[in-house]
């Protein structure tokens, strides 16, 4: 089964630090990978996604994540970030379940918290 | 701004009752998920529906959970003699098309929010 691995289960910074977010997943086939936001008392919004092609992908709000395919890893990553992106961050992965569909598979999350 | 609406967004039972979660989803979205979220765990995946149709249901517990999105009405998740384990946030999300390729977007909702006392 997939499984995807979130190490940081809250990171605290300062605004303006950099931020870099690890997730790597255990599926050696095809996948797609996705980071979602989810900021507090609202709904998991898309932050970003790699379907194929540059591995370095860039979302909304200024973030980007690098597909690294021999590492198993799409990290999430911001030059400097705001309180505003206070929040939780999901990353996830669209792999065939076996079941007959794709299944997202999300980690656990990571809060960030900025501190202005 | 017609996203995925769930309701309730906060559900309190008893052990033993009925908990009910609706999910109405994007408009023209014909295809509905359900997920998991206990505290301090990612979202899991319980179960696809399509109009009518249940696609996947291997994220769902063998007893008391059920599932269904009727041709007409939102997409209920039902939970029979809830017990404290149960209490959790379910989020339901939409897509306009099978994700066969794995390449669509799911649109979440806010979530519901079970509390079994």
């Amino acid at each position: 089964a997939q499984s995807v691995s979130q190490h940081n289960h809250h990171v605290i910074l300062s605004e303006a630090a950099s931020l870099e977010l690890g997730c790597n997943y255990s599926y050696g086939g095809t996948v797609n990978l996705f980071w979602y936001v989810q900021y507090p008392g609202q709904h998991l919004q898309l932050l970003l996604k790699y379907f194929s092609g540059d591995p370095l992908v860039k979302g909304i709000k200024g973030f980007e994540a690098e597909f690294i395919k021999s590492k198993f890893s799409f990290n999430l990553r911001k030059p400097s970030v705001q309180w505003s992106d206070t929040a939780e961050y999901f990353c996830a992965v669209n792999s065939y379940s076996g079941a007959g569909s794709y299944q997202l598979t999300f980690g656990k999350g990571t809060k960030l918290s900025v501190i202005p | 701004n017609a996203g995925v609406m769930q309701n309730p967004r906060h559900l309190v039972r008893r052990r033993g009752q009925e908990a009910r979660l609706r999910c109405s989803p994007v408009k023209g979205h014909s295809h509905v998920y359900w997920y998991r979220q206990l505290p301090e765990e990612g979202l899991k995946f319980m179960v696809y529906l399509q109009k009518e149709n249940i696609i996947d249901e291997s994220g769902m517990p063998k007893e008391r959970f059920s599932a269904e999105f009727p041709k007409e009405g939102p997409s209920i998740l039902r939970i029979q003699q809830v017990v404290r384990g149960d209490s959790a946030a379910y989020f339901c999300a939409s897509s306009p098309s099978t994700i066969s390729s794995g390449a669509n977007v799911l649109t979440f909702g806010a979530g519901s929010r079970l509390t079994v006392l």
